[in-house]
């Protein structure tokens, strides 16, 4: 079975702080992504990679960067928090697959207060 | 890029009653359709997914979903609901890329 492990759960920085939100997939999966999640918006893509050193902008970028070094983690940089980026942030892993077909498999989530 | 419309912000039902919660994308090529749940304290799980062929799908615990493409739309479907049940509903779709894009999500509520 798939597993996706964000590094914390709970999490709570202040405003300008930089923060690091780790991910980390065993099942060799190619495609990693983040997202955040807020009540009555759904997910929104921040960002994704499909390979190592890869990485595309989603909609919602601003404020965001993302390292991808090894083929199993997925960072999210916050590079300077601010109080609207409190949301909870998921990051998910599938595979390559062909034009789009594989499903997304996810982490617990971390849920991220900015004071 | 794809976007997905779920009209449906927070249902509540009785238990046995039938559920189609509603979802609509727009996107002009091929697609790739799928609903996650997320059932409270726990993270999103696939529930069904339709990639071509049959447009009427079966995910796991009686859950299924009809694509018609005309009408850019693919709603779930379940023709007797349990209080198990309550959790949110995601409709996503993904395009050629691999870049899900997700609904708002409905949340549904069962009352025992």
């Amino acid at each position: 079975d798939v597993k996706v492990t964000q590094s914390s759960r709970y999490l709570v920085k202040r405003t300008g702080e930089k923060v690091f939100l780790e991910c980390v997939q065993d099942m060799d999966h190619e495609n990693m992504f983040w997202y955040r999640q807020d009540p009555g918006l759904g997910l929104r893509l921040i960002y994704f990679s499909y390979d190592v050193k890869m990485k595309e902008k989603g909609d919602i970028p601003e404020g965001y960067s993302v390292s991808r070094e090894k083929k199993e983690r997925f960072s999210l940089i916050l590079e300077s928090a601010s109080t609207n980026q409190t949301s909870m942030y998921l990051c998910a892993s599938s595979l390559l697959g062909q034009g789009g077909n594989s499903p997304l498999h996810f982490g617990n989530g971390t849920r991220l207060t900015v004071t | 890029a794809q976007s997905v419309s779920q009209h449906n912000h927070h249902v509540i039902l009785s238990e046995a009653a039938s559920l189609e919660l509603g979802c609509n994308y727009s996107y002009g090529g091929t697609v790739n359709l799928f609903w996650y749940v997320q059932y409270p304290g726990q993270h999103l799980q696939l529930l069904l997914k339709y990639f071509s062929g049959d447009p009427l799908v079966k995910g796991i615990k009686g859950f299924e979903a009809e694509f018609i493409k005309s009408k850019f739309s693919f709603n779930l479907r379940k023709p007797s609901v349990q209080w198990s049940d309550t959790a949110e509903y995601f409709c996503a779709v993904n395009a050629l890329y691999n870049d899900m894009r997700f609904g708002a999500g409905t949340r549904l509520t069962v009352k025992p």
